[in-house]
């Protein structure tokens, strides 16, 4: 079964520092691939996705990550950290197989010091 | 604008009662999910609806209940069989087809009295 794992569930980065939040998942086809953000209680926000084409995929507030096939990954970076960056972060997967499921993570707490 | 809604914020349910969670989109999805989520379990999946008039089990889907009469409207009902309901719901909708990128609601908090 397709399934989601994101690596750590609290990161804690300073103001002004790389944030990296990790995201594997387990397919032998590649699947679309999102990130979502969630502020405290609050629904969840699509922050980006990859489909097809580049590998490399920008979103909103400055994120981007990264499709790697070989090592079924799609981490989450941010060159410098914001307070305002601090929330819980969910990678989500739809199986390129088909269904109707949309497979997420159990999430990445991330908090920032100033 | 063009949203999902949710009501209401925050919900209390009595022993044996059940309890109905309203979910309302205007984004003219077909599709329309539930999920309950607790800490650190991530997002599970209760009922989803592809189109009017059919609905899905999820993976969690004991103690609860749906309809899906109109197409912008997708309520949950959480019954007296769910004998832990407390935690966070979420209802998201989405286009129908393979890439469905999910809009969420801001959620119901509901808790047992």
């Amino acid at each position: 079964a397709q399934s989601v794992t994101q690596l750590g569930s609290h990161v804690s980065v300073s103001e002004g520092a790389l944030v990296l939040l990790r995201c594997n998942y387990s397919s032998s086809v590649p699947p679309y691939l999102f990130w979502y953000v969630q502020y405290p209680n609050q629904g969840l926000q699509l922050l980006l996705k990859y489909t097809t084409g580049a590998t490399l995929v920008k979103g909103i507030n400055g994120f981007e990550a990264e499709f790697k096939k070989s090592e079924t990954s799609f981490h989450l970076t941010k060159p410098s950290a914001h307070m305002s960056d601090a929330a819980e972060y969910f990678c989500a997967v739809i199986p390129e197989t088909g269904g109707f499921k949309t497979i997420f993570g159990a999430g990445t707490r991330l908090f920032v010091k100033a | 604008d063009g949203g999902i809604t949710q009501s209401p914020k925050y919900l209390f349910r009595k022993e044996g009662q059940n309890v109905t969670l309203s979910c309302e989109q205007n984004l003219n999805h077909d599709a329309m999910y539930w999920y309950r989520q607790d800490p650190g379990q991530g997002l599970r999946l209760i009922y989803y609806s592809q189109i009017v008039n059919d609905f899905q089990k999820g993976d969690i889907a004991e103690g609860y209940s749906v309809s899906r009469e109109k197409k912008e409207s997708f309520p949950l009902t959480v019954t007296s069989a769910q004998k832990n309901p407390t935690a966070f719901y979420l209802c998201a909708s989405s286009i129908s087809g393979t890439l469905r990128t999910q809009y969420f609601g801001p959620g119901t908090r509901l808790l047992v009295l």
